[in-house]
């Protein structure tokens, strides 16, 4: 099974700032299917980037994900207030579907 | 606009049962995988599982398999999971969500607000 790696575990940044989160992987990601999803406190995961770089609906271009094979980024180029969450990746190409560990983005 | 509501949880001794409910419009429903997802408190997410458009196919985490049966009715454009032999561990927010469903794998689009589940004595 996949073992996913998100690092850091907690980033505490400034509005402003940029953010770059990592997500590593035991294994290789095929077709680039990795996912990013924001979590805000009481809230419901958002799905923010798929395939590896693609927003989704609605996502502001601030939020760029980039990578493949086993390593990925998600970058936040100026983070504003609304920015601060917890972000989780998943690879989608493969069952059963498995999460990081997740990112906590905070001021 | 997809709009997912569940419903259906509350507080349950261990060893009871519980139905969750989740309610979907804006979408066509029955034209798409459905799954639930779940965060226990303080933690992070884990799938729980996944149901095929028509309901033929069903897949589960191990920790639920023979304990949790999820159901959809097209007709009526909703989901459930049926939680039986609940234990302290099921303790989470469940969250249902509209399940882009690929040959291998799924991507959760869309996802409802969640309704939490406390398993305790």
């Amino acid at each position: 099974e996949i073992v996913l790696t998100q690092s850091p575990g907690t980033l505490s940044l400034s509005p402003g700032e940029r953010a770059t989160l990592s997500c590593r992987a035991s294994q290789s990601v095929s077709n680039n299917y990795l996912a990013w999803y924001q979590q805000k406190p009481g809230q419901a995961p958002r799905l923010l980037i798929y395939g590896a770089s693609s927003r989704a609906t609605g996502i502001p271009d601030r939020f760029s994900g980039s990578g493949s094979g086993t390593d990925f980024t998600l970058t936040i180029s100026r983070l504003e207030p609304e920015d601060f969450a917890v972000y989780y990746c998943q690879p989608y190409d493969r069952s059963p579907p498995t999460f990081g560990q997740g990112t906590k983005l905070e001021i | 606009e997809v709009h997912l509501v569940e419903s259906g949880g509350g507080l349950v001794q261990p060893g009871g049962s519980l139905r969750l409910s989740c309610a979907a419009s804006g979408f066509p429903f029955s034209a798409y995988w459905m799954t639930w997802v779940r965060q226990a408190p303080g933690k992070g997410l884990e799938w729980v599982a996944n149901i095929k458009q028509d309901g033929s196919e069903k897949y589960y985490v191990d920790s639920v398999k023979g304990r949790f049966t999820i159901s959809r009715d097209n007709a009526k454009n909703s989901l459930y999971l049926q939680m039986n032999n609940l234990r302290a561990e099921d303790t989470a927010v469940y969250y249902c969500a509209r399940d882009l469903h690929y040959t291998s794998g799924s991507l959760f689009q869309h996802w409802g607000q969640g309704t939490l589940v406390t398993v305790s004595s």
